[in-house]
């Protein structure tokens, strides 16, 4: 079937200690994003990849990069994780069209936790 | 900037029962897609329903069903027959353009709690 899928699914870091999270998908979907959700919240956009366009949300921090090497994957790297930064983490893509944005389609989430 | 409003932060309903969450949003777009998420406890997002907005006949899956008045720009969600799994977060979505992008605008969800 084809999905959105995140690796891995739990995540533990010591403050400071950089980590990587990745994201993979089958949809053959143009758009693919990051979103951190904390407890009780909405997902809260950090950027997203328009193919090989990135784009930055203007209130996400430098501490969080992203890269994308190709179609089907797209990695969230988190510099020098804060205590702050423990939340899940939401990967999801998209087919853009000229009419506008479809459905986006998310993975499980990786939870990510920084002692 | 285009903003989506969910002024339930909590609901309940008894299992069998209906019940509407309500959602409304802002802009000045006149062709577009709304969407309604489930979030259950587990955590993965996925997508109830969604409704395109030329077209005036309300989107239908199954028990879920959408109340979309594109004039008064609300957007609510019926579900019917309320089952234990309808246990969620619903999260109602906008697309919108910022900054020269595409991106999702989410409501800040109404948790929804079915009563056995």
């Amino acid at each position: 079937d084809a999905m959105v899928i995140q690796n891995p699914r739990y995540q533990v870091t010591q403050f400071g200690k950089p980590v990587t999270l990745s994201c993979s998908q089958t949809l053959n979907h143009n758009v693919m994003y990051w979103y951190q959700q904390k407890s009780s919240q909405a997902p809260k956009l950090l950027f997203h990849y328009y193919d090989k366009d990135f784009n930055n949300e203007a209130d996400t921090p430098d501490n969080f990069q992203s890269r994308r090497p190709n179609t089907s994957f797209c990695f969230l790297d988190i510099r020098s994780p804060g205590l702050g930064d423990a939340a899940m983490y939401l990967c999801a893509t998209s087919r853009a069209l000229a009419g506008g944005l479809e459905t986006q389609y998310f993975g499980p989430g990786t939870r990510l936790l920084v002692l | 900037a285009q903003t989506v409003t969910q002024s339930q932060p909590e609901m309940s309903v008894q299992e069998a029962e209906t019940v509407t969450l309500s959602c409304t949003y802002d802009t000045s777009e006149s062709n577009y897609y709304l969407f309604w998420y489930k979030q259950p406890p587990s955590r993965q997002m996925i997508l109830v329903i969604r409704q395109e907005a030329y077209k005036q006949q309300n989107a239908t899956e199954n028990r879920f069903s959408v109340n979309f008045q594109k004039a008064a720009k609300s957007f609510s969600l019926k579900i019917s027959d309320s089952q234990l799994g309808d246990t969620a977060m619903y999260f109602c979505a906008f697309p919108t353009i910022q900054g020269g992008s595409e991106k999702l605008v989410f409501g800040k969800g109404t948790k929804l709690t079915v009563n056995p």
